[in-house]
């Protein structure tokens, strides 16, 4: 089945300090997306992106399909990025099936 | 922005006892999903479904039913409660973008304690 595996499983960083988040699946995704889970439990999507590069704000999504990987660059951290980042693939086309990676639970202190 | 609206928002079930979860979406979104998320974990697919009327299995289906009456409404319902089935359950839906992107929106979760 889709496996996906993320990394690291936890990070701590100064505010102000870059952040690389890596997600890799063990078959070829049709469908990617980088979620963000608030302390509270809210999530939302971050980004579409099944390949190539997308930005938006401080946040840059990187996918490259034949290597299976894709990253989550952040940017000059803020508190506010504090909570859990979790990559999910579909490689079934018309089928919507995302399976979601553990996660990488980034707490960043001031 | 889509709105997807879970209830309740927490509860307690006793073990063996019927548990219904709802959710409601108002974009009129074809797909609707629930995840079950276990403490330290990622989302698993529980069920989904991509029309009213019809419910497809997802991951890990055993032990939940769902029930989509209407395009908006999406239940899942635990028929025997079991102390297993303790997690936090979100529901999401999804649209389909001019590219076949798509994005989730999520609703903001049911906490379940089983006892």
């Amino acid at each position: 089945g889709q496996q996906v595996q993320q990394s690291p499983a936890s990070l701590v960083l100064q505010e102000g300090e870059n952040a690389e988040l890596q997600c890799n699946f063990s078959s070829t995704a049709t469908r990617l997306q980088w979620f963000y889970q608030h302390p509270g439990g809210r999530l939302v999507s971050l980004f579409y992106n099944p390949s190539g590069t997308k930005h938006t704000g401080r946040l840059t999504s990187t996918t490259v399909t034949n290597e299976r990987r894709s990253s989550l660059h952040i940017s000059s951290s803020q508190t506010t990025d504090s909570g859990t980042y979790f990559c999910a693939i579909d490689r079934r086309s018309g089928n919507y099936k995302y399976v979601f990676g553990a996660g990488t639970r980034l707490k960043v202190i001031a | 922005e889509a709105a997807v609206t879970q209830s309740p928002r927490s509860k307690v079930a006793v073990t063996g006892g019927k548990v219904t979860l709802s959710c409601h979406q108002t974009n009129n979104h074809d797909y609707m999903y629930w995840y079950r998320q276990d403490t330290g974990h990622g989302l698993r697919l529980i069920h989904y479904s991509y029309v009213a009327d019809s419910t497809e299995k997802g991951d890990i289906p055993d032990g939940y039913k769902a029930s989509r009456p209407s395009q908006e409404n999406f239940s899942l319902i635990l028929e025997l409660a079991s102390l297993s089935q303790t997690a936090v359950y979100f529901c999401a839906s999804s649209d389909l973008g001019p590219r076949g992107a798509e994005t989730l929106y999520f609703g903001s979760g049911t906490r379940l304690t089983v006892l």
